[in-house]
């Protein structure tokens, strides 16, 4: 069965530093899709980014990058130069057959 | 461009009412269907998901049940609710292929009383 994983359910970071949110997950498909989502105080789903996993490149959006490293079933986003509109719930997420696994979520705290 | 509703944004009903919830998707054909519950401050669960009219798949046992009368409709639903039925929906959309990841809908807030 496919998982994903996130180990931290709580992180923090000071206003304009830099964050490493983790995730790993398993899974059996030779091609599949990846993303982080942020879960804002109203609950609102937001997509950050996206990594094709037969793509090598690491995927950047502005501020938010991610490492993948696909032999090591692993994804992991960082947040540079963190904003206080940063804080919220984040969720990992591998596409599985019909639907995507998501990760429990780890909730990130900007400290002003 | 594609649109995604869903409604009612808060909803507070007695125990053992009925429940509906309804999630429609504009500007796409065939999409996939689903719905999530979320407790506070937890994860998402799948209750549902669909990928085409008439064709359900359950994630969960439960008191809940969902249907998908037309390609772009999607609804929840409940005979009898209970308190434990509480929480926040999600409705969210994908193509078929998956490639571009969940579309959500704002989400409802269910208060079972």
């Amino acid at each position: 069965a496919q998982t994903v994983t996130q180990s931290q359910p709580e992180m923090s970071v000071q206003e304009a530093e830099t964050v490493t949110l983790s995730c790993t997950y398993d899974t059996s498909e030779s091609d599949y899709y990846l993303f982080w989502y942020k879960q804002p105080p109203s609950r609102q789903m937001i997509l950050v980014i996206r990594q094709e996993a037969y793509k090598q490149q690491n995927a950047t959006e502005n501020r938010f990058s991610v490492n993948f490293q696909k032999a090591a079933k692993s994804f992991s986003l960082k947040i540079s130069d963190s904003q206080l509109g940063d804080a919220a719930m984040y969720f990992c997420a591998c596409s599985g057959t019909y639907k995507y696994i998501f990760g429990t979520g780890t909730r990130l705290k900007v400290l002003a | 461009s594609q649109t995604i509703h869903q409604w009612p944004a808060t909803l507070v009903q007695p125990v053992g009412s009925p429940l509906s919830l309804e999630c429609t998707v504009e500007g796409t054909s065939n999409p996939n269907l689903y719905w999530y519950r979320q407790a506070a401050g937890r994860g998402l669960q799948l209750l549902f998901y669909s990928v085409g009219i008439g064709q359900i798949s359950s994630e969960v046992p439960q008191n809940l049940s969902a249907s998908r009368p037309q390609d772009r409709q999607f609804i929840l639903s409940s005979k009898k609710l209970l308190l434990s039925d509480s929480g926040f929906y999600l409705c969210a959309w994908s193509q078929t292929d998956l490639r571009d990841g969940y579309t959500f809908g704002s989400g409802t807030r269910l208060t079972v009383v």
